[in-house]
């Protein structure tokens, strides 16, 4: 009963490092979600899939990319960090049409710093 | 588009009694889910209510109730009998039925005090 997971919990990366945040869903949800947190700034959205193969962008999506080859995996990659991607990172799923009872369910969370 | 306004930064509550946090949301759609989410420092997003906007009657969920008023647009969220463990960043969230992601407000930071 994972849920989804979300991988790593902290990061610290240079300026211009790359990297991947993992996530993975076991409830066989079509939709998958990442959002930033910032203070003052709620939850916003970065990418999302709506399915294996299908993706678009959210709100926030500069410096970011995506893909979904399954439906379980939503990886997010950051090709070149910069300061201004600190924050912290959550991944999402949830069933469309809801199922169920309709929330989405969010991973750890990752909270990254770029230095 | 759809917007969610939390309009309290921060809120505080004495242990035991009542507090309401407000939240109000725009959108042109009938057919919608409303959600609160409490996220204490450990950072988890843990969900406390949902309210379905073709249900009339106000969800409740033990110490935890809200004020749907669909016509305002208004989703409050009333804590009764707070606990130091209610002690978090609360957040109001929208999501169209046809559609996966949440619109989320800018949250209220609720303390307890003992």
């Amino acid at each position: 009963n994972a849920g989804v997971t979300q991988t790593p919990k902290f990061q610290v990366l240079k300026t211009g490092q790359s990297m991947t945040l993992q996530c993975a869903q076991d409830m066989n949800h079509e939709y998958m979600s990442w959002y930033r947190q910032d203070p003052g700034m709620g939850l916003r959205l970065i990418h999302y899939s709506v399915g294996a193969g299908i993706t678009d962008q959210g709100e926030v999506p500069n410096g970011y990319n995506v893909s979904r080859s399954t439906t379980e995996d939503f990886p997010l990659r950051l090709l070149s960090a910069a300061p201004s991607q600190t924050s912290v990172y959550f991944c999402a799923s949830s069933s469309v049409p809801p199922t169920g009872r309709a929330e989405a369910f969010f991973g750890q969370g990752t909270r990254l710093t770029v230095v | 588009a759809q917007t969610v306004t939390q309009s309290q930064p921060e809120m505080s509550v004495q242990e035991a009694e009542t507090v309401t946090l407000s939240c109000t949301y725009d959108t042109s759609e009938s057919d919608y889910y409303l959600f609160w989410y409490k996220q204490p420092p450990s950072r988890q997003m843990i969900l406390v209510i949902r309210q379905e906007a073709y249900k009339q009657q106000n969800a409740t969920e033990n110490r935890f109730s809200v004020n749907f008023q669909k016509a305002a647009k208004s989703f409050s969220l009333k804590i009764s009998d707070s606990q130091l463990g209610d002690a978090a960043m609360y957040f109001c969230a929208y999501r169209w039925r046809s559609q996966g992601n949440l619109i989320f407000g800018k949250g209220t930071k609720l303390s307890v005090k003992p």
